[in-house]
């Protein structure tokens, strides 16, 4: 099993460019999610998505949308890029819970640039 | 916000126990304790959870006091390779469909020395 996969591992962008980051897993997990990290931070959650065709916003959602259309896919995308998304992305996968949360894995990050 | 407190920084001696402690005395009854870790930037890697009793597996052990407001994680016998930022997260048990996100602090630096 490759796990959790992110695509492009890095990535330089202008301002206003846009981008689509891919985040693929083999886990056959139900829920999905993407971070950042900010250098000396810890992470912090963009957008999740608990089944195929469902999204929902995490705690920093603006400047990005997502889409769920395959279950094994997330893709995050960047519209209009800021050198405020300067950041690293990781996306992570897990098993839906019934009344214990399953451990999430993630994937290597994809470290964006925007100047 | 975090509802978890730990130090910034540990240091330990390779080769000994390494105990990280953790503070939430907010926790709730239907709360978990998780452990993830975080080397040199890659992504973080689940290490153990654990409700109200002490649990162990291949990589660590964790005690949670009686009261659940306070939790150590213990690495038996730390190698270079432990050096990581260690994070200390409480997650709702039911599933509400949103409450599976991870919130993650800063977490605690813990640095391995030969």
């Amino acid at each position: 099993n490759a796990g959790v996969t992110q695509t492009p591992k890095f990535r330089v962008l202008k301002t206003g460019q846009s981008m689509t980051l891919l985040c693929a897993q083999d886990m056959n997990h139900e829920y999905m999610y993407w971070y950042r990290q900010d250098p000396g931070m810890g992470l912090r959650l963009i957008h999740y998505s608990v089944g195929e065709g469902t999204t929902a916003k995490g705690e920093v959602p603006d400047g990005y949308n997502v889409s769920r259309l395959k279950k094994q896919n997330f893709l995050l995308g960047l519209e209009s890029a800021a050198p405020s998304q300067t950041s690293v992305y990781f996306c992570a996968s897990s098993y839906a819970s019934d009344r214990t949360p399953y451990e999430q894995y993630f994937g290597p990050g994809t470290r964006l640039t925007v100047t | 916000d975090a509802k978890t407190t730990q130090p910034p920084s540990m240091d330990c001696a390779e080769g000994r126990a390494a105990n990280l402690p953790c503070n939430h005395s907010t926790i709730s009854g239907n709360e978990y304790v998780y452990w993830y870790r975080q080397i040199h930037s890659q992504g973080p890697q689940y290490i153990i959870h654990g409700l109200k009793n002490n649990e162990t597996n291949e990589m660590a052990s964790l005690i949670i006091t009686e009261d659940r407001k306070s939790s150590t994680l213990i690495l038996p016998h730390a190698t270079l390779r432990d050096t990581a930022v260690y994070y200390c997260i409480v997650r709702v048990a039911s599933f509400q469909g949103g409450s599976e996100k991870l919130v993650f602090g800063k977490g605690m630096k813990l640095t391995v020395n030969p």
